[in-house]
């Protein structure tokens, strides 16, 4: 079974610094992908950013990075230059198999981030 | 970018009523979409895998009669919430992968769907 883990309920920041958010999966299987979702309070899933099991170098999409380190299971998230708009609820997910293949995400239980002008 | 719409966003509805929920892929094909449950604050929990031309497989204590879902064409997939009652109340979000191609690991989701029963 899979599981994802996220011990932050709830983080704050200042505007314009930079905050992670932890992530920390678990599952046995060798192929797997990560990603992070952003849900504002419109309650849309956005797409933040993927990390592959096998990738070698860590993902990164504008302000979004991930910290993958592998060894520990992590994924964490980390968003550089915090904006108002960043404020919402981040939720790590996991997929295991093969890229492309139609497989379900688990989600972890989610890190609400409020942004502090 | 691919573009999965669901309708109703909100609906409010009267216990015993049945409500449908409906999630397109607008501009791809998918042959398997997934629809979630989300309760206030938490997290996205699977249902069921909805599969086109096929039975959809649920998850584990979720009720096959009481969520119905259907997935009749390549872009088409409803949930049918039947005899609604309170408890049922909930956030329901959809999501779709690209049958082929799109970039590695990237699930479309709906806008989702927030159901309250009176």
């Amino acid at each position: 079974a899979q599981k994802i883990t996220q011990t932050q309920p709830g983080m704050f920041v200042q505007e314009k610094e930079a905050v992670t958010l932890d992530c920390t999966y678990d599952t046995s299987d060798q192929s797997y992908g990560l990603f992070w979702y952003k849900q504002p309070s419109s309650g849309e899933m956005i797409f933040l950013i993927y990390q592959g099991s096998y990738d070698e170098q860590n993902a990164t999409e504008g302000r979004y990075s991930l910290n993958f380190q592998k060894a520990r299971k992590s994924a964490n998230l980390v968003i550089s230059a915090s904006q108002l708009g960043d404020s919402a609820m981040y939720f790590c997910a996991m997929r295991v198999g093969l890229s492309g293949s139609a497989r379900q995400l688990t989600f972890g239980s989610g890190t609400q981030l409020t942004v502090l002008p | 970018g691919a573009v999965v719409s669901q309708h109703p966003s909100r609906v409010i509805c009267k216990s015993g009523t049945s409500v449908k929920i409906e999630c397109r892929s607008l501009d791809f094909q998918a042959t398997t979409m997934f629809w979630y449950r989300q309760f206030p604050k938490k997290s996205l929990m699977l249902m069921a895998t909805s599969n086109e031309g096929s039975k959809a497989t649920y998850e584990q204590g979720v009720e096959k009669d009481k969520f119905l879902i259907n997935h009749a064409s390549l872009t088409l997939s409803t949930l049918t919430v039947t005899s609604a009652h309170p408890e049922d109340s909930s956030f329901y979000i959809c999501s779709a992968t690209k049958s082929s191609g799109g970039a590695p690991g990237e699930l479309f989701f709906g806008e989702g769907s927030r159901l309250t029963v009176l």
